[in-house]
């Protein structure tokens, strides 16, 4: 157990479905993550969530949302995604954030999203 | 643009081998240099490096960062069968500026 939890673990969604993902962290940290992970594609950084202030966002369509209510839960919200959008999607939480992985993350076990 | 760039894209060896794996980068304004061993499904920390020169060992596994020549390496000794996963390179920086910095992973094959 890394102290990171996703919900759900497993998720299949139509195209015009809406859905969320959910991430929580019992360690005390102060930066979240939401990361891509495609079969045979490096981990794509999504975003990062610094003190709930949102502190990158790298070019990710607008049919992904995130939400940080507080430092110890983070959402990404899905809606009318793409069969594409198919994948791994890995949640972390670190205790500071400076930028790129510069600190140690503790990454949760993930969920695995197919879209139909 | 940042890079980082890990090699061999993949190694397969048998028990009791020893292996090095290597990730090299640039990176405006780096910070700091993260190994990860992946798998199955979660990344898992191994080390964090910030400094050149300063081996970090825990066990078989060492590593060390060259900030001159931009590479670290990541070296595992008297490898086991459960030592198969995908081990990923990340670097950090100072600032917020750009991309995530992860590299494309070495799939590391231990045969019995």
């Amino acid at each position: 157990e890394t102290g990171v939890t996703q919900t759900p673990r497993h998720l299949v969604m139509g195209m015009t479905n809406k859905k969320s993902l959910k991430c929580e962290q019992h360690l005390g940290h102060n930066a979240m993550y939401w990361y891509k992970q495609s079969a045979k594609k490096p981990l794509e950084l999504m975003f990062v969530y610094s003190l709930e202030e949102r502190v990158e966002n790298n070019s990710v369509p607008s049919r992904f949302s995130p939400e940080c209510p507080n430092s110890s839960h983070l959402f990404l919200h899905l809606h009318t995604l793409q069969p594409e959008d198919s994948a791994l999607y890995l949640c972390a939480s670190s205790q500071d954030y400076s930028g790129g992985a510069s600190y140690e993350q503790y990454f949760g076990p993930g969920t695995r999203l197919t879209v139909t | 643009e940042d890079k980082v760039v890990q090699s061999p894209l993949s190694l397969v060896v048998h028990e009791g081998d020893t292996v090095t794996l290597n990730c090299s980068y640039e990176v405006t304004n780096f910070r700091s240099l993260l190994w990860y061993k992946q798998e199955k499904k979660a990344p898992t920390f191994l080390f964090m490096l910030t400094s050149s020169g300063i081996e970090k060992k825990s066990g078989r596994l060492s590593s060390i960062l060259d900030k001159k020549e931009l590479f670290s390496i990541l070296n595992i000794t008297a490898t086991q069968t459960g030592d198969s996963a995908v081990y990923l390179c990340a670097v950090g920086r100072n600032t917020n500026a750009g991309k995530s910095t992860f590299g494309d992973g070495t799939t590391l094959t231990v045969k019995p």
